[in-house]
């Protein structure tokens, strides 16, 4: 199965918002409403911060947030902070749900 | 508070086996299926396997398949992965992940602090 399709890297200045983007097929992104994003500092695990497309886990801060259309899944951070410099990684499956996919990841740097 | 913690990383030769272990408290483990992602360095994340609550239900990356053995132990609360046949791509930080509650797919609320397997000569 192949993986997901995400820029290597983005970057923005504290306050300004960005966008990553997550490329996928009918099969995947397309064909589901499962889609979630991962947010990961160096040396530790990943964290959930968006899941089912666009909703939030607790305590994740509302400038996070999710978005699909079509085959393509975003993410957007709005007013960019210094602690949002990490990776994020795009997440989500197979039409018959059997079978997890992840983008390659991306690297945010907040100038 | 939930805890997922990995164990039984290490160096080994190409062709060997290893058994990772990812114990688990804070939650009833039983109900809920389970994951292992990995992370070769620095690269992106890499689902691998899945299994249901019960033990019943077990799902491969094309990768691992025939490779890799996911298995639980619902009464020790323990997430087991056996890789055998090892190979110099297989290394990496190997993670165990929950699904959320009611569900066998992605959005993984909870992590463990992952386990390094080298594959090395």
């Amino acid at each position: 199965q192949s993986a997901l399709t995400q820029p290597a890297s983005v970057s923005g200045s504290p306050g300004q918002s960005i966008t990553i983007s997550c490329i996928g097929t009918s099969s995947d992104i397309g064909a589901s409403n499962y889609v979630s994003w991962y947010q990961q500092h160096p040396g530790k695990a990943p964290k959930l911060i968006i899941y089912d497309v666009s909703d939030r886990p607790s305590g994740v801060s509302d400038r996070f947030s999710g978005s699909k259309s079509g085959n393509t899944a975003s993410l957007t951070i709005s007013g960019l902070q210094a602690e949002d410099e990490a990776d994020y990684h795009c997440s989500s499956w197979t039409s018959l749900n059997i079978l997890g996919l992840f983008g390659g990841g991306t690297r945010l740097t907040v100038l | 508070e939930v805890q997922l913690v990995e164990s039984g990383g290490g160096l080994v030769q190409p062709g060997g086996s290893l058994r990772l272990s990812c114990a688990a408290s804070g939650f009833t483990f039983s109900t809920y299926w389970m994951h292992w992602v990995r992370q070769a360095p620095g690269k992106g994340l890499v689902w691998v396997s899945r299994i249901d609550g019960a033990g019943r239900i077990t799902n491969y990356a094309d990768s691992v398949k025939g490779r890799f053995t996911i298995s639980r132990d619902n009464a020790k609360n323990t997430l087991f992965l056996q890789m055998n046949s090892l190979r110099a791509d297989d290394t990496a930080v190997y993670y165990c992940a929950r699904s959320p509650a009611g569900r066998g797919g992605p959005g993984f609320d909870s992590w463990g602090q992952g386990t390094l397997v080298t594959v090395s000569s």
